[in-house]
């Protein structure tokens, strides 16, 4: 059962555009949001992140939404680079147990061609 | 240090050799966590630390993997007999807290098992 659903492999876009990466989740229980970014041969690292109580938040170039009612987030870059050409990993926690279980999507490659 | 710290980066394995790998966490970190990723996938939940206690293990495979974590900081991930199907990056992550919502990974320990 994934509860966290990257639904785009891959994504291509110019230089100097706008990407947007698309999530996901089925658990209404999750109340964390976070975006991480792989390079090749590397682990992940942290990108950005969302609390339930919000719908956006702005960290320079990159930005997150976050639809409850859909279920839905989305991370914007803009204006794209090709230094951010990675795989970025949706994740959604929620307290389990004792502590802030994180779930990880499956991913998407983004592409930034100059 | 600085971030989390994994050994061996790179581990290549006969089929039924058991193993060890090492996870250095950030210091001062309650939480830990290991993650698996296969190719081509997000990173799958293994286990969980608070500390020193075990407070989720319910994403490890099976009773051949095995992780400790003796004094509260550095952990250990061990995978007895390795068949085939354990090959895999096995990607450590700290946090601050129980409670804490952001997990830091290390760059991760690829295994091959041939």
């Amino acid at each position: 059962d994934q509860q966290v659903k990257q639904n785009s492999p891959s994504l291509s876009v110019q230089e100097g555009r706008i990407s947007i990466l698309n999530c996901d989740y089925t658990n209404s229980m999750f109340d964390y949001f976070l975006w991480y970014k792989k390079y090749p041969a590397e682990g992940p690292t942290f990108l950005i992140s969302i609390s339930s109580i919000k719908d956006k938040n702005e960290d320079g170039r990159f930005t997150v939404f976050l639809n409850k009612s859909a279920k839905h987030l989305s991370l914007h870059i803009v204006p794209s680079q090709p230094g951010d050409s990675a795989v970025y990993f949706c994740a959604a926690s929620r307290y389990s147990g004792g502590y802030q279980k994180v779930t990880f999507g499956t991913g998407t490659k983004l592409q930034v061609i100059p | 240090g600085a971030g989390v710290s994994q050994s061996p980066r790179y581990k290549v394995a006969k089929r039924g050799q058991d193993v060890a790998l090492r996870c250095d966490p950030i210091s001062g970190h309650v939480s830990l966590f290991w993650y698996q990723q296969a190719l081509g996938q997000g990173p799958e939940f293994l286990t969980y630390f608070q500390n020193e206690a075990q407070l989720d293990k319910s994403g490890l495979p099976s009773d051949r993997f095995f992780a400790e974590r003796p004094e509260g900081s550095v952990s250990t991930l061990k995978i007895q007999r390795t068949q085939q199907e354990d090959s895999a990056v096995y990607l450590c992550a700290s946090s601050l807290g129980g409670g804490g919502n952001t997990i830091y990974f290390g760059e991760g320990s690829w295994l091959t098992v041939v």
